[in-house]
C-alpha cells in the first residue's frame, strides 16, 4: 500500500526553537505538499516541490522554509517557532502532471509553547 | 484567485437519513474539483473528484456529487448516511497553475442516532 509518512504525530517544542517536520513517500511521486489545518480556516498551502531541490511558496510561507534533497523527502523548517505556528501539518505527495492522486499523511500536531 | 466556499460548518443529520454538503467555487476556468473526508485522528482520504464529462461523479462509501456550471457548485450527497460517516469534509479545487489543491474551510457531519 502506497503511503506517506510523518515522523511524529505530536510535538511539543518551545518558542524560538528550530523545528524540524519530516515527510516520507514511497510512491517516487515528483511533487510534494506541506499545508497546515486549522479549525475553521481548513488547509492551507505553506509549500510544495516539484522535483528534488527545487520548491516554491504556497498561501502561508511566511515563518517556514522547506528542504527537498532527496525525491522521496520533503523537510517542513520552521527556523523559530512562535505559538501561532500550533497547528496540525499535513503533508502530500502526488504524481507530476497530474491532478489526482494526491496522498495525505496522517498528520503532525505541533504545539508551541 | 480561486476559492472554495463550504457554507455550512456544522451539519448533524440522523442516521438513515439523506445527506448534502454544499461547496460553491470560484474559477476561471472549467475547474478540477475533489471533495476529501478526515475521519478523527487520520489523513484526508478522497472521496470523489470531477475532471470532465458526466456532471453526476460517483465515489466511495456511496458518495456522490453534481457539477452544477451554472451555480458554481459541486455538491455532495449520500442518500443513506451510517454513523461511520462521521468526520470532517473537505471541497477542494485545483489552483489555476494546475500546483496544488486550494481547499474550503471544511463542514463537520455528526450523525445522531
Amino acid at each position: 500500500d502506497v503511503k506517506v509518512t510523518q515522523s511524529s504525530r505530536y510535538l511539543v517544542k518551545r518558542t524560538g526553537e528550530k523545528v524540524f517536520l519530516e515527510c516520507v513517500q514511497d510512491m517516487d511521486h515528483e511533487n510534494m505538499f506541506w499545508y497546515r489545518q486549522d479549525p475553521g480556516l481548513g488547509l492551507r498551502l505553506i509549500y510544495f516541490s516539484y522535483d528534488v531541490k527545487m520548491k516554491e511558496k504556497g498561501d502561508i510561507p511566511e515563518g517556514y522554509s522547506v528542504s527537498r534533497e532527496k525525491k522521496e523527502r520533503f523537510s517542513l523548517i520552521l527556523e523559530s517557532a512562535s505559538t501561532n505556528q500550533t497547528s496540525m501539518y499535513l503533508c502530500a505527495s502526488k504524481i507530476s502532471g497530474t491532478d489526482y492522486g494526491y496522498t495525505f499523511g496522517s498528520g503532525t500536531r505541533l504545539t508551541v509553547v | 484567485a480561486q476559492s472554495v466556499t463550504q457554507p455550512d460548518i456544522h451539519i448533524t443529520v440522523s442516521e438513515g437519513a439523506s445527506l448534502e454538503l454544499r461547496c460553491n467555487y470560484s474559477y476561471g476556468a472549467t475547474p478540477y474539483l475533489f471533495w476529501y473526508v478526515q475521519s478523527p485522528g487520520q489523513g484526508l482520504q478522497l472521496l470523489l473528484k470531477y475532471f470532465s464529462g458526466d456532471t453526476l461523479v460517483q465515489g466511495i462509501k456511496g458518495f456522490e456529487a453534481e457539477f452544477k456550471r451554472s451555480q458554481s457548485s459541486f455538491n455532495l450527497r449520500k442518500p443513506s448516511v451510517h454513523w461511520s460517516d462521521a468526520a470532517e469534509y473537505f471541497c477542494a479545487v485545483t489552483n489555476q497553475a494546475g500546483t496544488a489543491l486550494i481547499f474550503g474551510k471544511g463542514t463537520t457531519l455528526s450523525v445522531s442516532s
